[in-house]
């Protein structure tokens, strides 16, 4: 059974700091990884999906990379602001399932202070 | 488009009663998706629907739960009878626009006390 993890649970960071985020999952079998951030009260936005056979995905100031052989994805956020303070979760998609069912990981809750 | 509707926003109910969530999926989305979130377990997948069929109820806690879709624009979650255990957030999620088939895009969600 797929398992992710999220470490650490929580983050503090003073604003211009890079943040580091990081995930790891125990069956390397994965079809893709997808990376979410969720506000207080609100519901999961997707930041950025890497397939299994890319290595990294960029977005503006966003960059997750994948390694699966290790087992593990990072979500780096380069000079953090505090409006980036949110949850941020990865979910990861199993080769052999049909349809989209994905398994979470439990977190990371980042706070940015100005 | 306005995104996947989720309705209430809030439910506070007493133990012992019915309880239906509502969702209404992004137009055109083939797959619909009902996760609930608390604190002690995070986000679990209860059920989800391809083209209105159950493909997996897996998540399903117990048969106190049913969940049904009776057309591409609606789906309901419905726990009966309900107890303070099931309290937690209800979301939403729908997929499968073309060209995108992997990213799920969630609604507000239903936070659920059940008293």
């Amino acid at each position: 059974k797929q398992e992710v993890t999220q470490i650490p649970a929580a983050l503090s960071v003073p604003e211009g700091e890079n943040l580091v985020l990081n995930c790891s999952f125990t069956d390397s079998a994965i079809y893709n990884l997808q990376w979410f951030r969720q506000d207080p009260g609100k519901g999961l936005t997707s930041l950025l999906l890497i397939q299994s056979s890319q290595r990294e995905q960029t977005s503006g100031r966003l960059n997750a990379s994948l390694d699966k052989s290790s087992g593990r994805s990072t979500l780096y956020i380069a000079a953090s602001q505090p409006g980036d303070s949110a949850t941020y979760l990865c979910a990861v998609h199993p080769w052999e399932a049909a349809g989209n069912k994905l398994t979470f990981g439990g977190g990371t809750r980042v706070l940015v202070k100005p | 488009d306005a995104g996947v509707i989720q309705s209430p926003r809030h439910e506070v109910t007493e133990m012992g009663q019915e309880v239906t969530l509502r969702c209404k999926p992004i137009s055109g989305h083939d797959y619909l998706f009902w996760y609930r979130q608390t604190m002690m377990r995070g986000l679990e997948l209860l059920i989800y629907f391809n083209n209105n069929v159950p493909i997996d109820d897996s998540g399903m806690p117990e048969d106190r739960f049913s969940a049904k879709m009776p057309n591409a624009s609606f789906s309901t979650l419905k726990i009966q009878p309900s107890e303070p255990r099931d309290s937690a957030v209800y979301f939403c999620a729908s997929s499968g626009l073309a060209g995108n088939t992997d990213t799920q895009y969630f609604g507000p969600g239903t936070r659920l006390t059940v008293l």
